[in-house]
């Protein structure tokens, strides 16, 4: 079964403008995940939160974590035609850690229009 | 250092026959798993191992087979191809269990 739901299912935007992605899971997790994939290739990992984190910064990526919502969303900022791609959020379901296993959802697919 | 590297690329096949992909990766990671990616399904988890000589089934496990004899491959086995085996298969990596995993850019199969 699908832990993780990402909505929008797909999001057309223009250069410059932000995009937000929004994930839903249902059990509890240690950490979660955001990995982008463009056509054609494998996923590249952006970024991890973990359960007790509520907010995560990387570059133009910011990244929220509610876990009494069981919900996450993942802001691009300031967007760019090369941020096309699929964006898939992941969860773990082990105790401890186990990011071997990932649980993902069904992705956003992102277009970003020069 | 190459990452993690899937051979073949593309593969057709005929129903009931055998293949295995291969996954190699040269970063001395311990943790290895394969999923494959169906059209509006995200990623399902197939197989995993948590070092050599160790493998656990994960979501969809059924008509693959995997064995771990070295640190560096992960080969899965398709026993007898049916066509809803069709997917695109990525193998991932990584160094420790809360770790984020690096993954292949997967193998395109067809099953006719």
């Amino acid at each position: 079964s699908q832990q993780g739901e990402e909505d929008p299912q797909a999001l057309s935007i223009q250069e410059g403008e932000n995009a937000t992605m929004n994930c839903s899971y249902k059990t509890s997790i240690n950490n979660l995940q955001w990995y982008r994939q463009n056509s054609g290739r494998g996923l590249v990992h952006l970024i991890l939160i973990r359960s007790n984190e509520r907010e995560k910064h990387s570059g133009r990526l910011r990244v929220t974590l509610d876990t009494s919502k069981k919900s996450s969303s993942l802001l691009i900022t300031a967007s760019r035609a090369a941020d096309t791609a699929s964006y898939f959020c992941a969860t773990d379901r082990g105790s401890g850690g186990s990011n071997y296993k990932l649980t993902f959802g069904k992705g956003t697919l992102l277009t970003v229009n020069p | 250092n190459a990452g993690v590297t899937q051979t073949p690329k593309f593969q057709v096949l005929k129903t009931g026959q055998s293949m295995t992909l291969q996954c190699a990766q040269d970063m001395n990671h311990e943790y290895m798993s394969w999923y494959r990616q169906d059209p509006g399904m995200g990623l399902r988890l197939i197989h995993y191992s948590v070092g050599a000589g160790i493998t656990d089934q994960g979501e969809v496990p059924n008509g693959y087979n995997v064995s771990r004899s070295t640190t560096e491959d992960f080969p899965l086995r398709l026993l007898s191809a049916a066509p809803s085996q069709t997917s695109v298969y990525f193998c991932a990596s990584s160094l420790i269990s809360n770790q984020p995993q690096h993954f292949g850019d997967g193998t395109r199969l067809s099953i006719l």
